[in-house]
């Protein structure tokens, strides 16, 4: 248990859905992150939030919007998927900034059909 | 742009050899680097990490790793491997782009220890 919690663990939906993922950290930590692991694939950073404020879109296309209401939440919505975007999607959170170990929660595994 | 390479994409070993994984990186300033582990079915979590002094770094379970800044390397090791080792290794670096620093993680080492 790393105190970083992700809501689904797994997923299914069609191309035409809209559905979100949840991310929760109650580790006091000011930083969150959304990453993409794909087989075969570096892990991808998607977007960075530093104390609420989005900081960092790593050119993620619009059918992925992050949402982050407080320091401690953050949500990655996801609309018109394509079965390319069939991926583990990540969250992790640490205090200030990358520069620091991050936490890492176990995932969403998402099927887009 | 930050980059991390890592060599091997599998190793196959068995329990008791040693162990040595490559990670090279590319960026031009000062940087922070890290190794994490994935067991199977399990989440992502910290090796070790190095952010100055010493450029030799312990981790947990016997994992250590050598920071060579000449060669902008940060291989991992471990003396004697078990069976509980098989996992995927990442290792990860940060910089400082402008005014946020971000994680970049190479694509990773697959590790299968057989007994």
């Amino acid at each position: 248990e790393t105190g970083v919690t992700q809501t689904p663990r797994h997923l299914v939906m069609g191309m035409t859905n809209k559905k979100s993922l949840k991310c929760e950290q109650h580790l006091g930590h000011n930083a969150m992150y959304w990453y993409k692991q794909s087989a075969k694939k570096p892990l991808e950073l998607m977007f960075v939030y530093n104390f609420k404020e989005q900081t960092e879109n790593n050119s993620v296309p619009s059918r992925f919007s992050p949402e982050c209401p407080n320091s401690s939440h953050l949500f990655l919505h996801l609309h018109t998927l394509q079965p390319e975007d069939s991926a583990l999607y990540l969250c992790a959170s640490s205090i200030r900034g990358a520069e620091t170990e991050a936490f890492f929660g176990q995932g969403t595994r998402l099927t887009v059909v | 742009a930050q980059s991390v390479s890592q060599h091997n994409h599998h190793v196959i070993l068995s329990e008791a050899a040693s162990l040595e994984l490559g990670c090279n990186y590319s960026y031009g300033g000062t940087v922070n680097l890290f190794w994490y582990v994935q067991y199977p079915g399990q989440h992502l979590q910290l090796l070790l990490k190095y952010f100055s002094g010493d450029p030799l770094v312990k981790g947990i379970k016997g994992f250590e790793a050598e920071f060579i800044k000449s060669k902008f390397s940060f291989n991992l090791r471990k003396p004697s491997v078990q069976w509980s080792d098989t996992a995927e290794y990442f290792c990860a670096v940060t910089g400082y782009t402008g005014t946020a620093s971000k994680l970049t993680f190479g694509t990773g080492t697959r590790l299968q220890v057989t007994l």
